[in-house]
């Protein structure tokens, strides 16, 4: 399977600020997943990422929030606009390679 | 049509005991079901996962039992042990490399 590396671990900002977190692949991938996992909850599908288009996000999800790059088959980011308290939560990329494999997550919180 | 619905919110079961977590989906077209393990502050981990063609798959301690006709797979933990303690997810996914619907998740804990 797949290794994800992503950065930053975890991150703590100020409200009205923005945060990219970064997600790196050990293989090329066409898709790859962002989710997002508040506090004791499940995980949240936010977008699907194809390199060489635009992302495509779920309901209740916009790019405005939550901006996606994915400049090449190995490499995706994740920006969290203009963030609230409301935006604490977990961020993990994920790729279906061999089975479904997911980054260590980014634990924001905002304050 | 999406959802995946996943029961027992929390479970608490003695070492050696054998822990059930039931999970439910209404979509016909999912085809994979997978199985992932949480541990605090780590990213889900694939425990296991089962197509539908297949009523049961087995790796190592776990097992994977799957009711088509039902619209139900389920997952046992054999000999249970105080590691095995986290959250537990199960999924469902259509067609390939998908996205993923996840159900609720298990709050398992195992007592020496």
């Amino acid at each position: 399977s797949a290794v994800i590396s992503q950065k930053p671990s975890r991150d703590i900002c100020q409200r009205g600020t923005s945060l990219t977190i970064q997600c790196q692949v050990d293989s090329q991938v066409t898709m790859m997943f962002w989710y997002r996992q508040q506090p004791g909850q499940s995980l949240t599908l936010i977008a699907t990422a194809n390199q060489g288009s635009e992302a495509t996000y779920e309901s209740g999800f916009v790019i405005d929030k939550f901006p996606i790059s994915r400049p090449n088959l190995t490499f995706s980011t994740l920006t969290v606009s203009n963030m609230s308290p409301e935006d604490s939560s977990i961020y993990l990329c994920s790729v279906g390679v061999g089975g479904y494999t997911f980054g260590s997550g980014t634990r924001l919180t905002v304050v | 049509q999406q959802q995946v619905k996943q029961s027992p919110q929390s479970l608490i079961v003695q070492k050696g005991g054998i822990p059930i977590i039931n999970c439910a989906y209404e979509n016909t077209a999912f085809d994979y079901f997978p199985w992932y393990q949480q541990f605090p502050g780590k990213g889900p981990a694939l425990l296991i996962a089962i197509r539908p063609d297949v009523s049961e798959k087995k790796e190592g301690r776990f097992t994977i039992s799957f009711n088509k006709s039902a619209k139900q797979f389920s997952l046992h933990i054999m000999d249970s042990q105080p590691g095995d303690s986290a959250t537990y997810f199960c999924a469902a996914s259509m067609g390939g490399a998908q996205k993923l619907v996840f159900g609720q998740g298990t709050r398992l804990t195992i007592n020496p």
